[in-house]
């Protein structure tokens, strides 16, 4: 059961357009939501996270958006470029049962900008 | 530079043959984790460890051993490797365990079991 559903799995863009990708919830429990960019042949690499007790956070031209009663969060890219081009992991933290912090994964979303 | 270190790369074995994937971090940090990479599937957490000679298993972690003897290192062991371990290995490490700390992944290691 996947605990973070991410969609969509793929994206294309046009340069200077908006993507949009979106993740849901259900898990009450989980308190900080970080978004991860992998490029072609790196590793992820975090990309901007925000805490349920705020809406939105804004980092140049990538925001996130959250919604804490639909259980819900967003990533916008503003003005997409080519350079944009990758995969893009949406997670959330929660306790394990040995008391450690957890990512749990969304299975993630291919953005391809067309010049 | 700080970063995460895996090798090899790339790595073709064959079923059965011991193999070791090596990961070191340079950046002094406690917690460090192994995850494979599989299309459709996502990122799956294979081992994780808080610090030195600590270490517990992840969601998917039949197969493979790990050992944290030293802070910086952390090697993923795969004593009888089989084609369904076939994958793309990321070994990953954060300053520490707590809610916002990031972590840092290394360039992986693409697995071929034939």
């Amino acid at each position: 059961q996947q605990q973070v559903k991410q969609s969509p799995q793929s994206l294309i863009v046009q340069k200077g357009g908006i993507s949009i990708i979106n993740c849901a919830y259900e898990n009450t429990a989980f308190d900080y939501f970080p978004w991860y960019q992998q490029f072609p042949g790196k590793g992820p690499a975090l990309l901007i996270a925000i805490r349920p007790d705020v809406s939105e956070k804004k980092e140049g031209r990538f925001t996130i958006s959250f919604n804490k009663s639909a259980k819900q969060f967003s990533l916008h890219i503003m003005d997409s470029q080519p350079g944009d081009s990758a995969t893009y992991f949406c997670a959330a933290t929660e306790f394990n049962a040995g008391n450690n912090r957890k990512l749990i994964w969304g299975l993630g979303t291919s953005l391809a900008v067309n010049p | 530079e700080a970063q995460v270190t895996q090798n090899p790369r790339y790595l073709i074995t064959v079923t059965g043959k011991k193999l070791t994937v090596t990961c070191s971090q340079n950046m002094n940090h406690e917690y460090m984790s192994w995850y494979r990479q599989d299309p459709g599937l996502g990122l799956r957490q294979i081992y994780y460890s808080m610090n030195v000679e600590v270490t517990d298993k992840g969601d998917v972690p039949e197969g493979y051993k790990v050992s944290r003897k030293e802070k910086r290192n952390f090697p993923l062991i795969l004593e009888s490797p089989s084609p369904n371990q076939t994958s793309l290995y990321f070994c990953a490490s954060s300053p520490s365990s707590v809610y916002n700390s990031p972590l840092h992944f290394g360039n992986g290691t693409r697995l071929t079991v034939t």
